[in-house]
C-alpha cells in the first residue's frame, strides 16, 4: 500500500521554464513532507521540506506547497537549469509518540529531463 | 567528513548465499537508517536505528533479513538466503537526531547494489 504517491515516473522541461513535480499521499497523519533529489549512482540529498502548519516553504529556486484539504504537494523549480535533472523523492513523516518522527515514508521518485 | 560510507558499491551473487551490506555513518550521528529502492516500490525504510538501538523494523520484509548496530560507527544489513527478488540498491543514511524528528536531515550513503541471480 503505496501511502506516497508520485503518479509522474517522469517529466521533461525546456530549460529556464518552470518545473512541477507533484506528490500525493493517503495518510492524513502525515506532519512534515520532504523533498529529496538523487544523480545516477549516489544517495538522495536533501532538497527542501515543510511543515503542516505551513501552505507554502521556498528556497531560493526551489518553493514547495502543501495542500493538505487535498494531500497534495508540489514541488517548483523556477527557472529550470540542466543541474536540475535528476529523480526527486517525495517523502513524508508519520509522528511516532513513542520514537519522535524520524521515520519517512518515501514515494517511487520522478524523473525530471531539463531539456537545453 | 566523509559522509556515510556503505560498502560494497556492488554484490553479485547467486541465489541461496548470504550477503552482508555494511554501513559506517556520519561521525557523531545518532541515528540510522537503511532502505531499499526499487523502480515499483521505491525507497523503502526497512529498520531504523536510534543510539544503536533498533526503534522500528517493520519494515524488513521477512526473517531473512536482519540488521545489527554494534556500535555507533558501524551497522550491517544480512540477507540469508538471498533470493533474486531481492536484487535492488540499498541505502544507509544517518541523521543526527538532535531534535528528534523529521527536522534532522537525514544524509545517505551512495547505496550498494545487490544482484542475486
Amino acid at each position: 500500500d503505496q501511502q506516497v504517491k508520485q503518479n509522474s515516473p517522469s517529466l521533461s522541461v525546456q530549460e529556464g521554464r518552470i518545473s512541477i513535480l507533484n506528490c500525493d499521499y493517503t495518510n492524513s497523519m502525515f506532519d512534515y513532507f520532504l523533498w529529496y533529489k538523487k544523480y545516477p549512482a549516489e544517495g538522495p540529498t536533501f532538497l527542501i521540506s515543510i511543515s503542516s502548519i505551513k501552505d507554502k516553504n521556498e528556497d531560493g529556486r526551489f518553493t514547495v506547497f502543501l495542500n493538505k484539504s487535498a494531500k497534495h504537494l508540489s514541488l517548483h523549480i523556477v527557472p529550470s537549469q540542466p543541474g536540475d535533472s535528476a529523480v526527486y523523492f517525495c517523502a513524508a513523516s508519520l509522528l511516532i509518540s513513542n520514537f519522535g518522527n524520524e521515520k519517512l515514508t518515501f514515494g517511487t521518485g520522478t524523473r525530471l529531463t531539463i531539456i537545453p | 567528513d566523509a559522509g556515510v560510507i556503505q560498502s560494497p558499491r556492488h554484490e553479485v551473487t547467486e541465489m541461496g548465499q548470504e550477503v552482508t551490506l555494511r554501513c559506517k555513518p556520519i561521525s557523531g550521528h545518532n541515528s540510522l537508517f537503511w532502505y531499499r529502492q526499487t523502480m515499483m516500490r521505491g525507497l523503502e525504510l526497512l529498520i531504523y536505528f536510534n543510539n544503536n538501538v533498533p526503534i522500528d523494523d517493520s519494515g524488513m520484509p521477512e526473517d531473512r533479513f536482519s540488521a545489527k548496530m554494534p556500535n555507533a560507527s558501524f551497522s550491517t544489513l544480512k540477507i540469508q538466503p538471498s533470493e533474486p527478488r531481492d536484487s535492488a540498491v540499498y541505502f544507509c543514511a544517518s541523521s543526527s537526531g538532535k531534535a528528534g524528528g523529521p527536522e534532522d536531515t537525514q544524509y545517505f550513503g551512495p547505496g550498494t547494489r545487490l544482484t542475486v541471480l
